[in-house]
């Protein structure tokens, strides 16, 4: 079955500091996979996309890993800031025919000063 | 740019009252999406849209009907609103190859 796991399910931190997400896919075929960021209220936002042949991907403090061996993404935010109180959202697309996204169930962080 | 635009942002609805929840993008994007999002779940296709007069089931299409008016335009219409259809719908837009998919800010439907 087609499944993405995202732990933990929530997550405080205090404000400066760094923090990691885990997402566990059993996708096939893999196409690629997504980080979304999604507020209270609003749609996600993509953070990073990453295929098949890469590892890490950065988009300023967001990095994001792919293991497709292990079938493993992580997302580590660095130097949190109180606006990445949000919902992270790992989307695994599979291969083939259109609309195929499969969305976990996010991991909501808050970030406290 | 404004992006994806989803009207209305909010509607109740009494069971068996019919709406249609409207969905536009201005990035010429071939392909849009409807989803809904549940307390607890990961987002549900409804309906794609792979190009301009072609529309297709998602995973849970049951309730819903879809027009693709023209490329930027994409509703979703519910013909007897039922409780198990409260939920958040986002609309979004995809374009070419590997790009990301473009979401609206979605419409908070509540079925009483």
């Amino acid at each position: 079955k087609n499944q993405v796991e995202q732990s933990p399910q929530s997550l405080i931190i205090l404000e400066g500091k760094n923090c990691t997400l885990q997402c566990n896919y059993t996708v096939s075929p893999f196409s690629n996979l997504r980080w979304y960021k999604q507020d209270t209220g609003r749609g996600p936002v993509s953070l990073t996309i990453m295929t098949f042949s890469e590892n890490t991907k950065s988009n300023g403090r967001y990095t994001a890993t792919l293991d497709a061996d292990t079938k493993q993404s992580s997302l580590h935010i660095t130097a949190s800031q109180l606006s990445d109180s949000a919902s992270y959202i790992c989307v695994v697309s599979r291969g083939g025919s259109q609309g195929n996204l499969i969305f976990g169930k996010g991991t909501k962080l808050s970030v406290k000063p | 740019n404004a992006g994806v635009t989803q009207t209305p942002k909010f509607q109740v609805l009494k069971t068996g009252q019919s709406m249609t929840l409207q969905c536009a993008q201005d990035m010429n994007h071939n392909s849009m999406y409807w989803y809904r999002q549940d307390p607890g779940m990961g987002l549900r296709l409804i309906y794609y849209s792979a190009s301009e007069g072609t529309t297709d089931k998602g995973e849970v299409p049951n309730g819903y009907n879809v027009s693709r008016l023209n490329k930027r335009e994409f509703s979703l219409r519910l013909e007897s609103a039922a409780p198990s259809q409260t939920s958040v719908y986002f609309c979004a837009s995809k374009g070419g190859g590997t790009g990301g998919y473009t979401f609206g800010s979605g419409t908070r439907l509540t079925v009483v």
